[in-house]
């Protein structure tokens, strides 16, 4: 079975302030997904990778196959930034995604 | 708009009362999914399904119902539903043109069983 841990669970930082989320997992993945879940429940979704980075706007979602870890970087970190990530993979020989239980990050003005 | 719509939103019911969540989307995607969301455990796949008619069982099945027989909806039935099932479940759609593809997401359906 695949075993996806974050960390941190929680992260409380400043305005401004650079931050990341690490995301590893135990098996070969096809697909790895970064979600946001926001205080009101919703969920959305932010990235979806299989290699390498991709960037939209502040955030930054990077990708090593080999090592079997994600990051989520947030530039120049916002309040609005504030609720809980979620990583969740879907590995290559399954239909089936499995989920790390999320960072919650509060950003203080 | 592209969108995954659940309802309700919120259900509050009673011990073994037949109850069906509704899920429907517009995208016209092959692959649905339902899970659960609960502290400290995080989201559970309850049950999935790749297109019509062809359902299979996640990480947390027991309990639930699902069916697929039109590609756009995909309801979650709790046939008896227990205490046990209190939880925040969500709905979720992808295109499986390959596995390398976006989901989207419901806003969710706070079920309460008393």
């Amino acid at each position: 079975k695949n075993e996806v841990e974050q960390s941190p669970q929680n992260l409380t930082a400043q305005e401004g302030e650079f931050i990341t989320i690490n995301c590893s997992y135990s098996v070969g993945i096809s697909a790895l997904h970064w979600l946001q879940q926001h205080p009101g429940g919703g969920i959305v979704s932010l990235f979806m990778l299989s290699s390498g980075k991709k960037k939209h706007g502040r955030l930054i979602a990077t990708i090593n196959i080999q090592e079997k870890h994600s990051s989520l970087h947030i530039t120049a970190s916002h309040p609005r930034d504030s609720a809980v990530y979620i990583c969740a993979v879907r590995w290559g020989g399954g239909n089936q995604f499995y989920f790390g239980t999320g960072t919650s990050l509060t950003v203080i003005p | 708009e592209a969108q995954v719509t659940q309802n309700p939103r919120y259900l509050i019911t009673v011990t073994g009362k037949k109850l069906t969540v509704t899920c429907s989307q517009n995208m016209n995607h092959e692959y649905m999914s339902w899970y659960r969301q609960d502290p400290g455990l995080g989201l559970r796949q309850i049950y999935y399904s790749m297109n019509v008619e062809v359902t299979d069982k996640g990480d947390v099945p027991e309990g639930y119902k699902v069916s697929r027989k039109e590609k756009r909806n995909f309801p979650l039935i709790l046939e008896s539903p227990s205490p046990n099932q209190t939880s925040l479940y969500f709905c979720a759609s992808s295109s499986t043109g390959t596995y390398t593809t976006e989901a989207f997401f419901g806003q969710g359906t706070r079920l309460t069983v008393v």
